[in-house]
């Protein structure tokens, strides 16, 4: 079975600061990681993903994750947060031995202080 | 490329009311989704479609059917609806495991 869990619903950073949204995960077989950004009144966008490859996987608009199997762990970072980076961020894990499905965390929603 | 296409965008029901959500997609993807979201619970999986004449349930299936007509299009049905299927729901493709791509949901209100 796996499992996602997102920790904390909300995060408040100010524009320039880091971004951390943490993300740990639970799977019986080798996982595949995603991120997906939801901007509001859309719907979710890819913005980086492991697939057994590099640990650390670059994405889009700067964010950055690293996988660590020891700490079942996918955390997402940025060094410096933009306005534009508001959105609501979840974490997705699906097996890589051909199954269909993803499970996706509750999410997690970035403020961005000016 | 459209990518994934959803229709309605809006919709109100009232309860008891039957109606339809649409979705194509024009990747040649093999696998189709419908998801739900609600605040504070991500998106949960209603039913999803492995390949053109296959249909599974997924986590939350009680109160909806699902048809895949044709590799393309996947639509999602509410044969009496309920206030508690209030929500927004995302159509969603891929090839095997990996990367989905995303409609921009249908919202839906019932009363």
């Amino acid at each position: 079975a796996q499992s996602v869990t997102q920790l904390g619903s909300h995060v408040s950073v100010s524009e320039g600061a880091l971004v951390l949204l943490r993300c740990n995960y639970s799977s019986s077989v080798p996982p595949y990681l995603f991120w997906y950004v939801q901007y509001p009144n859309q719907g979710l966008q890819l913005l980086l993903k492991y697939t057994s490859a590099a640990t650390l996987v670059k994405g889009i608009n700067g964010f950055e994750a690293e996988f660590k199997k020891s700490e079942t762990s996918f955390h997402l970072t940025k060094p410096s947060a933009h306005m534009s980076d508001a959105a609501e961020y979840f974490c997705a894990v699906s097996g890589n031995t051909g199954g269909f499905k993803t499970i996706f965390g509750a999410g997690t929603r970035l403020f961005v202080k000016a | 490329n459209a990518g994934v296409t959803q229709t309605p965008k809006f919709q109100v029901l009232k309860t008891g009311q039957s109606m339809t959500l649409q979705c194509a997609q024009d990747m040649n993807h093999n696998s189709m989704y419908w998801y739900r979201q609600d605040p504070g619970m991500g998106l949960r999986l209603i039913y999803y479609s492995a390949s053109e004449g296959t249909t599974d349930k997924g986590e939350v299936p009680n109160g909806y059917n699902v048809s895949r007509l044709n590799k393309r299009e996947f639509s999602l049905r509410l044969e009496s609806a309920a206030p508690s299927q209030t929500s927004v729901y995302f159509c969603a493709s891929r090839t095997m495991v990996d990367t989905q791509y995303f409609g921009p949901g249908t919202r839906l209100t019932v009363l």
